[in-house]
């Protein structure tokens, strides 16, 4: 079935140091994965995102990588800062034609300073 | 200058009332959803409409209906509601119905007392 499972489900690092996220997907056909940052309150926004034909993909201190075969991605955040505390979703848009983005579970990072 | 925006932000109503939630977006694209986001903050999709068209229908109960009179608005009517549906209901649209960034709104904060 349409599952992507994400780990942990918390993580709390201190202000400086490096948080890594990890997700897995069910659907070998899957070839978009995106990654959603949700602030306290707020809408989820997109901070990265990496298509099958790459395999890592990097914007400043955030960073992806996507191993196809083993249906695994990553986000890799560096030098964390209290503003990166928030709420992070990974994504897989499943096949069969139209956007229909399977969330994870969500991992609550606390940068503490 | 929003890009996708709900109304209402926060709504508050007795089991068994009827009530909708609209959205529009400015940003001239084709598809828009909407996304269920529970207690546990796990976001799940319920509904897509491309070019006022019913694309992407999840297992929603069929008091929830939505309704897309044209591809900038998608608007969410739930009837005979139960403490069950009390969530965070977020509207998003894409440019395309595959494998793009979705832009959420700010989400309405759905309370059943």
């Amino acid at each position: 079935g349409e599952n992507v499972e994400q780990h942990p489900s918390t993580l709390s690092v201190q202000e400086g140091d490096s948080a890594v996220i990890k997700c897995t997907y069910s659907d070998s056909a899957s070839n978009y994965f995106p990654w959603y940052k949700q602030e306290l309150g707020k809408r989820p926004q997109l901070i990265i995102d990496i298509r099958s034909n790459v395999g890592e993909k990097k914007d400043q201190r955030i960073a992806v990588t996507l191993n196809k075969t083993a249906k695994h991605f990553s986000l890799h955040i560096t030098e964390t800062q209290p503003e990166d505390s928030a709420v992070y979703f990974c994504a897989a848009c499943f096949s069969g034609g139209y956007n229909k983005l399977i969330f994870g579970a969500g991992t609550r990072l606390a940068v503490h300073p | 200058d929003t890009a996708v925006s709900q109304t209402p932000k926060y709504l508050v109503t007795q089991m068994g009332n009827d009530k909708s939630i609209k959205c529009e977006q400015n940003l001239g694209h084709d598809t828009m959803y909407w996304y269920k986001q529970d207690s546990k903050k796990f976001l799940k999709i319920m509904f897509s409409y491309n070019n006022k068209e019913l694309i992407i229908n999840e297992t929603v109960p069929n008091r929830f209906s939505p309704k897309s009179p044209d591809k900038a608005h998608l608007n969410l009517h739930i009837n005979s509601l139960e403490l069950g549906d009390s969530a965070v209901y977020f509207c998003a649209s894409s440019h395309l119905p595959t494998n793009t960034e979705a832009f959420f709104g700010q989400g309405t904060r759905l309370t059943v007392v």
